[in-house]
């Protein structure tokens, strides 16, 4: 079976730096994902990490160690706008699907 | 590009009824993924689709849920008899590229209650 970890909530004020942490333990691990999701919105797709290191995205990077099986997500210059759930996503099948973690609240304050 | 549709957006049922959510994956995706999300939970997979063939539905209770896609396009996704625990947002996403750098697109969903 597949689990994964991040906290439940998270809160920073506007303008300063953010990491979201996800340890997970899977079978045929494949790669990470990142999605973000406002209250009542869909989830939208933000970063993928098929390789161990770093990917940057304009404000958001995203990290990957597959031999500690963690991951992490940093928000940069938080705005208010950011303020939304976040989801690490194990990917397994090759990437043709991916299990989603409990999610991290992120309340971006004035 | 248009998203992808669902409908209808909210559903309220008694348990015992039956629902069914329909959903249009954005054009020319071969993948389609039904998700049951809880409130305050992250996105479930119940059912994934590789055009009109099932791919994973591992965690589909096929004892009251059913899903279909026919023509290798829209899906709709059945529940019968809707128990109190269904309560909760059923999500359809699509995707084209085997390539998960890609991600997957979201609908906005069916909020279910179930009373």
């Amino acid at each position: 079976g597949q689990s994964l970890e991040q906290p439940s909530e998270v809160t920073a004020v506007e303008g300063a730096i953010v990491q979201i942490n996800c340890t997970y333990q899977t079978s045929g691990f494949y790669g990470l994902s990142w999605y973000q999701q406002h209250d009542g919105g869909a989830p939208t797709f933000l970063s993928y990490n098929g390789l161990d290191g770093l990917e940057e995205t304009g404000r958001f990077s995203s990290f990957l160690s597959r031999s500690d099986s963690y991951g992490y997500l940093l928000l940069q210059e938080l705005q208010m706008k950011d303020s939304a759930s976040y989801f690490c996503a194990v990917g397994r099948n090759y990437g043709q699907n991916f299990v989603f973690g409990p999610g991290t609240r992120l309340s971006v304050l004035p | 590009e248009a998203g992808v549709a669902q409908s209808p957006r909210y559903k309220i049922i008694e348990k015992r009824q039956s629902v069914a959510f329909w959903c249009n994956p954005i054009s020319g995706h071969a993948t389609l993924y039904w998700y049951q999300q809880i409130l305050g939970q992250g996105p479930k997979l119940l059912i994934q689709f590789q055009n009109n063939g099932v791919v994973d539905d591992s965690q589909l209770p096929k004892d009251r849920f059913s899903a279909e896609r026919l023509k290798g396009v829209d899906s709709t996704l059945k529940i019968q008899p809707a128990k109190l625990e269904d309560s909760a947002v059923y999500l359809c996403a699509s995707s084209t590229h085997r390539d998960p750098n890609y991600g997957y697109t979201f609908g906005s969903g069916t909020r279910l209650t179930v009373v």
